[in-house]
């Protein structure tokens, strides 16, 4: 099955430094990246995906960039923030394993004033 | 539009006893997920369902648990004759469509499950 490795498991950062949380994945046929948050006592929040056919996708301070070649995948938050403060998880879903996703182990980001 | 919603959001079982988990999907949803996650864990898939099917089960555990979808009302997962060790989060989450890709799961707020 699927295995996807997330890194790190934890990373502090300045406010208004960059962040960068990275996830490879094991199947090729992988063809959808979503990145969720996650706040203390609260479900998964889906903030940004990407599909198999795009490198790279921006959605204000976040971005998502995608290494097909390389089975790797990233997030990148730019000018962080005290509410940017949360759990992390990368996630894959692969052709051959339906509709479910496959989740990393999660990245504790916490932004320091 | 209310969000998937679970209940109840924490739950206290001595062992032995039975934990029924209750998730309502976002209106228009018929696709079910349910996933399990032990503390400081990432988030381990168990069954995806769809109304009145179950689609996968691969992640769910041989015995004492079971999930269902019915035609009219919520997705339960039943855990009996609970351990400690199933103390965790459940989580569900409902998407829209059966689309192979860019289908996007919304995920509830959980239950709490813990096992005396």
């Amino acid at each position: 099955g699927e295995n996807v490795e997330q890194h790190p498991s934890t990373l502090s950062v300045q406010e208004g430094d960059s962040a960068v949380i990275k996830c490879t994945y094991s199947d090729s046929a992988s063809n959808y990246f979503p990145w969720y948050k996650q706040e203390l006592g609260k479900g998964p929040q889906l903030i940004i995906d990407i599909r198999s056919n795009v490198g790279e996708k921006k959605d204000q301070r976040i971005a998502v960039t995608l290494n097909k070649t390389a089975k790797h995948f990233s997030l990148h938050i730019t000018e962080t923030q005290p509410e940017d403060s949360a759990v992390y998880f990368c996630a894959v879903r692969s052709t051959g394993g339906g509709n479910k996703l496959t989740f990393g182990t999660g990245t504790q980001l916490k932004v320091e004033l | 539009n209310a969000g998937v919603m679970q209940n109840p959001r924490h739950l206290v079982r001595r062992r032995g006893q039975e934990a029924r988990l209750r998730c309502s999907p976002m209106k228009g949803h018929s696709h079910v997920y349910w996933y399990r996650q032990l503390p400081e864990e990432g988030l381990k898939f168990m069954v995806y369902l769809q109304k009145e099917n179950i689609i996968d089960e691969s992640g769910m555990p041989k015995e004492r648990f079971s999930a269902e979808f019915p035609k009219e009302g919520p997705s339960i997962l039943r855990i009996q004759q609970v351990v400690r060790g199933d103390s965790a989060a459940y989580f569900c989450a409902s998407s829209p469509s059966s689309s192979q890709i860019g289908e996007k799961l919304f995920f509830g707020s959980g239950t709490q499950l813990s096992v005396l």
